[in-house]
């Protein structure tokens, strides 16, 4: 079954760049949409935007102007980038498949989901 | 950006209960609506898609209806895995965005 792994740095420093990677495994990264969700320190869920395995990219547009999504399809794995980082952006970042059902038409939803990693950001 | 909104954004329920949670949309979604649950110290889970489409493996005691605006999640016979933060998302615009939440707790 497919499993998703966050990882990257715990710590970062403000106005860095913020970078993770989301490993797949036990399934292909093709033909599915692969998101970035956040969640800071007891509040709810942000959701970030997603990639499309040929490159295609969706931003928040919250976010838009901060964030770059990449993925290799050799490696099974996509990443973030999120630049110019301040302490708004300490979070628990998940990464998470996102898949499609034709009922008749195009729906979408996040069916698998990594655990989680945490990024503080601070100097 | 479309926004959801949860009601109630807790509520206290025993075992064996049955509980409704409301996600209003800010615009039609029609039934681009999905509905995941998140116990603390996990990833959230995917319950329900397209507002009904129970999500398999999900026990049948869930159910997602609804459609345009508002749409509801039932838990029947409320068991004591269920409680959980329970959030909707919507997946009818290009900007996904989610509900605050709402938590269940025991009472």
């Amino acid at each position: 079954q497919v499993q998703l792994q966050e990882s990257g740095p715990g710590l970062v420093k403000p106005s860095e760049t913020l970078s993770l990677t989301c490993s797949v495994s036990g399934g292909s990264i093709n033909n599915f949409y692969w998101n970035w969700i956040r969640q800071s320190p007891g509040k709810g869920l942000e959701w970030i935007g997603y990639i499309y395995d040929i490159g295609t990219t969706t931003y928040n547009p919250s976010l838009q102007s901060r964030v770059t999504f990449s993925v290799d399809t050799s490696k099974n794995q996509f990443s973030l980038q999120l630049h110019s980082v301040t302490s708004a952006d300490t979070a628990l970042y998940y990464c998470a498949r996102g898949n499609t059902a034709m009922l008749p038409y195009h729906y979408y939803y996040m069916d698998v989901w990594g655990k989680g990693t945490r990024v503080t950001v601070s100097s | 950006d479309i926004q959801l909104t949860q009601s109630p954004s807790s509520l206290s329920a025993s075992v064996g209960d049955r509980v409704t949670i409301t996600c209003r949309a800010s615009l039609t979604i029609n039934n681009y609506l999905n509905w995941y649950q998140q116990k603390p110290g996990t990833a959230p889970k995917l319950l329900i898609y397209a507002a009904s489409t129970l999500q398999s493996g999900v026990p049948s005691r869930f159910s997602g209806s609804g459609s345009g605006t508002d749409f509801t999640l039932n838990i029947n016979s409320l068991q004591p895995e269920d409680f959980a933060t329970y959030y909707c998302q919507q997946s009818y615009s290009t900007s996904w965005t989610f509900g605050q939440g709402t938590k269940v707790e025991i009472k």
